[in-house]
């Protein structure tokens, strides 16, 4: 079946390093979602992407979409203690999630 | 405008016995999806409804069922419990408007300790 795979599965940086976390399917996903969770909240949608190639930036996040639709990446610049959490992708028509990548940011 | 809401948000239960979760949607969504959250599996999804209608299904056992009744809230049920079925479920609502970012709003799940 579909799989959605997304690393790193966590990642530690000092507070204003740059993080990336890549997610990638297994088939041609349709579109993809990107969710934050902090900790010990629900998942809350950041964007969907659904054109290949296709780029879109929320001020210091930047999400991208492969140009076969089968990956994509989120990329945080100058990251700040309130980007703590996970952060998940999920693509496909029973909307896979991937498993996740936890960001842990040391001021 | 309210958002997804879950009931109960905490639920401690013995193997075997069966439990029902509900969830109740953001005003106007129509569809409703079904996730179980655990550390080791992350988000998987059980099932989605829409318009009282299953539309899709992860890979779960049939104890595991759901229905949608006519004003879009949703139930799911669980039964002869499993150690293995602790965990976060939580419910997702969207609007499905064709062409529309199906954006899904998550409530803030039922945590489910089996004993």
């Amino acid at each position: 079946g579909q799989q959605v795979m997304q690393i790193p599965q966590y990642q530690h940086v000092q507070e204003g390093e740059d993080f990336t976390t890549y997610c990638n399917s297994s088939t041609t996903l349709s579109n993809i979602q990107w969710y934050k969770q902090r900790p010990g909240g629900h998942p809350v949608f950041l964007i969907q992407l659904v054109k290949s190639g296709e780029v879109k930036k929320q001020k210091r996040l930047t999400f991208q979409f492969g140009e076969a639709k089968k990956n994509s990446s989120l990329h945080i610049t100058a990251t700040q203690t309130t980007d703590v959490g996970t952060y998940f992708c999920a693509g496909g028509f029973k909307t896979i999630f991937g498993a996740g990548t936890r960001l842990f940011v040391k001021a | 405008k309210a958002g997804v809401t879950q009931t109960p948000r905490y639920l401690i239960k013995t193997r075997g016995q069966q439990v029902t979760l509900s969830c109740s949607p953001i005003s106007g969504h129509r569809s409703v999806s079904w996730y179980q959250q655990t550390p080791g599996q992350g988000l998987q999804f059980l099932f989605e409804y829409f318009s009282e209608t299953q539309r899709n299904k992860g890979n779960f056992p049939g104890r595991f069922s759901g229905r949608q009744f006519s004003n879009s809230r949703s139930e799911m049920n669980v039964s002869t419990l499993e150690l293995g079925d602790s965990a976060l479920y939580l419910c997702a609502s969207s609007l499905v408007r064709q062409g529309d970012i199906n954006e899904q709003f998550f409530g803030p799940g039922t945590r489910l300790t089996v004993l």
